[in-house]
């Protein structure tokens, strides 16, 4: 199958870093796509890492293992508006969509 | 620049009516899709659109239809909603290999 598994919730206080996984459970894929949700809104993009490695954009990072399946958002100096729900998405071979996950609820506690 | 904008933004609906979801963009992307989002579940794949006049099935597409005429506009239709059809609807666009814009969502409920 194509399912993707992640934390179903994470909490942290202000100023920490937290990190999310997101295991993908098949063999190669295509990329890997995090989206941030805040309750009520929509998703937005926040990063792709097409290739294996570490990709940096500001206080988050991404970071893909397609040999292991594996990749995580992690969220340095956390801040309250950080608090919302964050989806991992991969693009499955041969496919033309992404594969979202359950999504990982991040609490953040002053 | 509007990027997506989904219609309406909120709709009760009777069990057998039916509805049409409209999502128009403006960023000129080939790539169109229409996801719902369940508590617990993600957001799954109800059909999809590649380029203007085709569709494709989803994870997600028994009883609902699309229509993708022009290129900045993909439509959702109900065509005799059900309550398990009660849900978040969100379309999306992208380029073929970009991260997604999505639209404000839907929120339907059924009774």
């Amino acid at each position: 199958g194509q399912s993707l598994e992640q934390p179903s919730e994470v909490t942290a206080v202000e100023g920490a870093i937290v990190q999310i996984n997101c295991t993908y459970q098949t063999s190669g894929f295509y990329g890997l796509s995090w989206y941030q949700q805040h309750d009520g809104g929509a998703p937005t993009f926040l990063s792709y890492n097409a290739l294996d490695g570490l990709e940096e954009t500001g206080r988050f990072s991404s970071f893909l293992s397609r040999s292991d399946s594996y990749g995580y958002l992690l969220l340095q100096e956390l801040q309250m508006k950080d608090s919302a729900s964050y989806f991992c998405a991969v693009r499955p071979p041969k496919s033309q969509n992404f594969v979202f996950g359950p999504g990982t609820r991040l609490s953040v506690l002053p | 620049n509007a990027g997506v904008t989904q219609t309406p933004k909120f709709r009760v609906l009777k069990t057998g009516q039916s509805m049409t979801l409209l999502c128009a963009q403006d960023m000129n992307h080939e790539y169109m899709y229409w996801y719902r989002q369940d508590p617990g579940m993600g957001l799954r794949l109800i059909h999809y659109s590649v380029g203007e006049g085709t569709t494709a099935k989803g994870e997600v597409p028994d009883g609902y239809n699309v229509s993708r005429l022009k290129k900045q506009n993909f439509l959702l239709g109900l065509e005799s909603a059900a309550p398990s059809q009660t849900s978040v609807y969100f379309c999306a666009s992208s380029l073929q290999t970009s991260g997604y814009t999505f639209g404000s969502g839907t929120r339907l409920t059924v009774v």
